[in-house]
This record gives C-alpha cells, sequence and structure tokens, in this order.
C-alpha cells in the first residue's frame, strides 16, 4: 500500500466557517507534510510533522492549524479563511525526514483536496 | 537562496516524438533529486536520484543526475497522448532539508 487518503475530496466553506482537512497513510511513514498549490504553481511547503511533532511552520497564518494525533493521521484545521486561500491542499509523506544516499525517501503525495472559499 | 529551474515551461510534441525536460539546480546540502508528474491533482513520483551519472529507467521515461553540474534531464521516448502533464523537478535539501520545487515543465502531446 503506496496510499496517502485525503478526505474530503472538494470543499466549499464560508469565511466564517471551521472545517478540517485530514490526511491518512499506512506505510509506516514518520514524516508527514502540508503543502498548499496555486493554479499553474508548484506546491508550496506549509507544514512538516516528523514524529508526531511539528518540525516546521513556513509562516502560515494562524487560520491554518494542523494537527497529527498519531504517526497515521495529520489533519489541517481551517478557520475564518480568506478568498484568497482557496487552493488544492496536498499532504505528502514519507520514510523520514532524512533525505540521503541510501536512504530511498521517496515522498508520496495524496490526491488533494480542492479548496474554494467564498 | 536555493533554487530549481526547469526548462522549457511548456512543451508542445507529437505522438511518437522524443522529449528531454531539463533540471538544473542551485541548492545548498544536496541530499536527492526526484521527478513527479502531475495530472489533475496530485503529484505522482517518477525516480528518486542520489548519485551522479546513474540512469534510473521506468518503461518509456529514464533519467539521469550530473551532481558536478548541477542538473538532472528527464527523457520520455515515443510520447503518448497521456503523457500530456506537468512534470515537476524537487531538490531535496536547503537548510531545512525540504523538497524545493521548479516551477514544472508542461508537456502537451497531440495525437
Amino acid at each position: 500500500d503506496t496510499e496517502v487518503t485525503q478526505t474530503p475530496k472538494h470543499l466549499v466553506m464560508g469565511m466564517t466557517n471551521k472545517k478540517s482537512l485530514k490526511c491518512e497513510q499506512h506505510m509506516g511513514h514518520r514524516a508527514m507534510y502540508w503543502y498548499k498549490q496555486k493554479a499553474k504553481k508548484p506546491p508550496e511547503l506549509m507544514f512538516v510533522y516528523s514524529y508526531e511533532k511539528l518540525s516546521i511552520n513556513e509562516s502560515v497564518p494562524s487560520r491554518f492549524s494542523p494537527e497529527c494525533p498519531n504517526s497515521s493521521l495529520l489533519n489541517l484545521h481551517l478557520h475564518a479563511l480568506q478568498p484568497e486561500d482557496s487552493a488544492l491542499y496536498l499532504c505528502a509523506s514519507s520514510l523520514t525526514r532524512r533525505w540521503g544516499v541510501g536512504m530511498n525517501t521517496e515522498a508520496f503525495f495524496g490526491q488533494g483536496t480542492r479548496l474554494t472559499v467564498v | 537562496e536555493d533554487k530549481v529551474v526547469q526548462s522549457p515551461l511548456s512543451l508542445v510534441v507529437h505522438e511518437g516524438d522524443t522529449v528531454t525536460l531539463n533540471c538544473s539546480y542551485e541548492v545548498t546540502n544536496f541530499r536527492s533529486l526526484l521527478w513527479y508528474k502531475q495530472e489533475k491533482k496530485a503529484p505522482t513520483f517518477l525516480f528518486m536520484l542520489t548519485s551522479s551519472g546513474i540512469e534510473k529507467k521506468s518503461g518509456r521515461l529514464s533519467s539521469i543526475l550530473d551532481k558536478k553540474e548541477l542538473f538532472s534531464i528527464l527523457n520520455i521516448t515515443a510520447t503518448q497522448t497521456g503523457d500530456s502533464a506537468v512534470y515537476l523537478c524537487a531538490v531535496a535539501g536547503g537548510s531545512q532539508g525540504n523538497l524545493i520545487f521548479g516551477k514544472g515543465t508542461k508537456l502537451s502531446v497531440k495525437p
């Protein structure tokens, strides 16, 4: 199983709503990532969790709140978003955050959640 | 500043053609270089390269890394319309060891 599963696939929310994106993997990966991707742009890193601890927050606004309840799950809680936050939100996982020779840490991506903020 | 530059940004070919996509990088603490194919949604993993000069091959796709000249190429032979996608190059490295993405090459294969 080399799958990263994200739910929901599509989400439309108002600026006052609270919603959550979910990501799950059962590959035993200990690093999990949230990326944001706008149309025709590459993915931009938002958060990195390593062994269930937040290790990187790329200056993301507090209206995005990540959570890693266990080694298989990663959530992204959304509150008071703006229309410019509309994007494809991608979750990814890799064996560890330690990339290097001899450590085949491919990063696998989920199918993404297409978020529209109205 | 760490950067990954892909060229061309877009490319239109006909079925059966061979294409070469380029990825050059200036990244501190280089760890590995990854190629992804992205159609409508998630990037799908193609190759990870860590050593210079060793070609990785999967069907009609192949890739090689040159760590001296700091670039990689992705070759696709006998292209098919199903190869139409954005091809992303990413380098693991930098101060945090994260994936640094290029802007991608949009490949369109016409019948």
